[in-house]
């Protein structure tokens, strides 16, 4: 059974539209990240946080922001969906304050953008 | 930087066959080690790690051993199933805990 959900699975979406991907985890974990897998299965982090109020880009520009109002929601926001957005994103998180427990992952939203 | 490298796929075996999924590193100090599997239409799931030297991670037949000398963690599994068909991620922790880097992936599919 999962302990971080994300919602919508799939999701198909025109040219503009804003779009917020969802995240929830029920493990108190306070970091949180969200990639972008691309087709070739690559893994890019886009964004992470390491607490409440607190946000980073990560390594891959994206155009997307985050908020972290409650350690257990991290949600992703596109203003104005592109074509180039189409990709899977996939959120994580990680116990205490080190990464060495490794990352719980959800199960993805894989993104179309038409 | 950190860095980590893994084999190419896409790997193709017959059920029952032997495996070898190729993982080196390279990262100063003390690194974790990790591999992540994905099945299709999912997110990835741990399925093994290994936090210091000559330790071995094993689940579900799976197993690597942290070798420092040869920065390596190669996964290998005796007899591969049909339903292992996945792309396996091999990743590391720094000694830190403050970055986190993932293998390109590989795949695996297990023909019957």
């Amino acid at each position: 059974e999962a302990d971080i959900y994300q919602t919508p699975r799939y999701l198909v979406i025109g040219t503009g539209k804003k779009i917020t991907l969802e995240c929830s985890q029920t493990m108190g974990h306070d970091k949180m990240y969200w990639y972008q897998q691309d087709p070739g299965m690559e893994l890019h982090l886009i964004h992470y946080s390491y607490g409440v109020n607190s946000t980073e880009k990560g390594d891959l520009s994206s155009e997307s922001t985050v908020s972290r109002i409650r350690t257990e929601h991290f949600p992703l926001t596109l203003e104005s969906a592109r074509p180039s957005h189409t990709s899977q994103y996939l959120c994580a998180s990680s116990e205490g304050p080190w990464a060495n427990y490794g990352y719980t992952f959800g199960s993805g939203t894989r993104l179309t953008v038409v | 930087g950190d860095s980590v490298t893994q084999m190419e796929g896409p790997v193709t075996l017959s059920e029952e066959a032997f495996l070898t999924i190729n993982c080196t590193y390279t990262a100063t100090g003390y690194p974790s080690l990790f591999w992540y599997v994905q099945y299709p239409g999912e997110g990835l799931q741990l399925l093994l790690k290994a936090t210091k030297a000559d330790d071995k991670g094993s689940n579900k037949g799976f197993e690597a051993t942290y070798r420092k000398e040869t920065t390596s963690f190669h996964l290998e599994k005796g007899s591969v199933q049909v339903s292992d068909s996945a792309v396996y991620f091999c990743a590391l922790s720094d000694d830190y805990g403050q970055n986190f880097v993932f293998g390109p992936g590989t795949r695996l599919s297990v023909l019957p």
